[in-house]
């Protein structure tokens, strides 16, 4: 069962940057945190994960709280393109390691 | 580097007939996952494989889902008799394996479903 909460949607300017946050107050020690996002009709697409400190890649930047007990995703200057369902995942640790997915929030970048 | 590989794509079947799917996981990757997608909810984990082994099959209805991954590469999941409510998007991931926390898992188009 999925570990996270996040709001159903939200809405962002082009050219702003989008904040999407994730509560997981239930979150342990070595759990990480994972972010997809899948765009219609496609399958769903990694954009980063983070244990304890703050990551930056080519797509976003992943903020986690010091007691890690939420997180935010920033994607630094939205497009229409970032038009998606993004997944917030504790990837918890048991035989499989495996992604558990929640209903995730519904982005739209508004022109 | 190629992605995750799964077809068809797109398939219309009338109930209780059978169905199957296959995928080709990026190469080199032991865990293989398959996932149920229902409109408007979030992938649900069907059956994990680490390389032809099953890991967890416990969300899999087994009464009529089955799914193998012979030689450790592909995998083929299968529907027998299929219902109505098996109208979905059924997703096949891969990673490099199970162990580490850290490695992420990439996913293929999907297949879509539709049993009428």
């Amino acid at each position: 069962d999925a570990k996270t909460t996040q709001p159903p949607s939200m809405d962002c300017a082009e050219g702003r940057a989008a904040n999407l946050p994730c509560n997981h107050s239930t979150i342990s020690g070595n759990e990480y945190v994972y972010w997809y996002r899948q765009i219609h009709s496609q399958g769903p697409q990694y954009i980063i994960h983070g244990l304890k400190n703050n990551e930056t890649n080519e797509m976003a930047s992943l903020i986690i709280t010091e007691d890690r007990k939420s997180s935010t995703l920033i994607l630094p200057h939205a497009t229409l393109r970032d038009t998606a369902v993004y997944y917030c995942i504790v990837r918890v640790p048991n035989t499989g390691n495996q992604f558990y997915f929640g209903t995730g929030t519904s982005l739209t970048v508004i022109p | 580097e190629a992605g995750v590989a799964q077809s068809p794509r797109y398939k219309i079947i009338e109930k209780r007939q059978s169905v199957a799917f296959w995928c080709n996981p990026i190469s080199g990757h032991a865990t293989l996952y398959w996932y149920q997608q229902i409109l408007g909810q979030g992938p649900k984990l069907l059956i994990q494989f680490q390389n032809n082994g099953v890991v967890d099959d416990s969300q899999l209805p087994k009464d009529r889902f089955s799914a193998e991954r012979l030689k450790g590469v592909d995998s083929t999941l299968k529907i027998q008799p299929a219902k109505l409510e098996d109208s979905a998007v059924y997703l096949c991931a891969s990673s490099l394996e199970r162990t580490s926390m850290n490695t992420e898992a990439f996913f293929g188009q999907g297949t879509r479903l539709t049993v009428v």
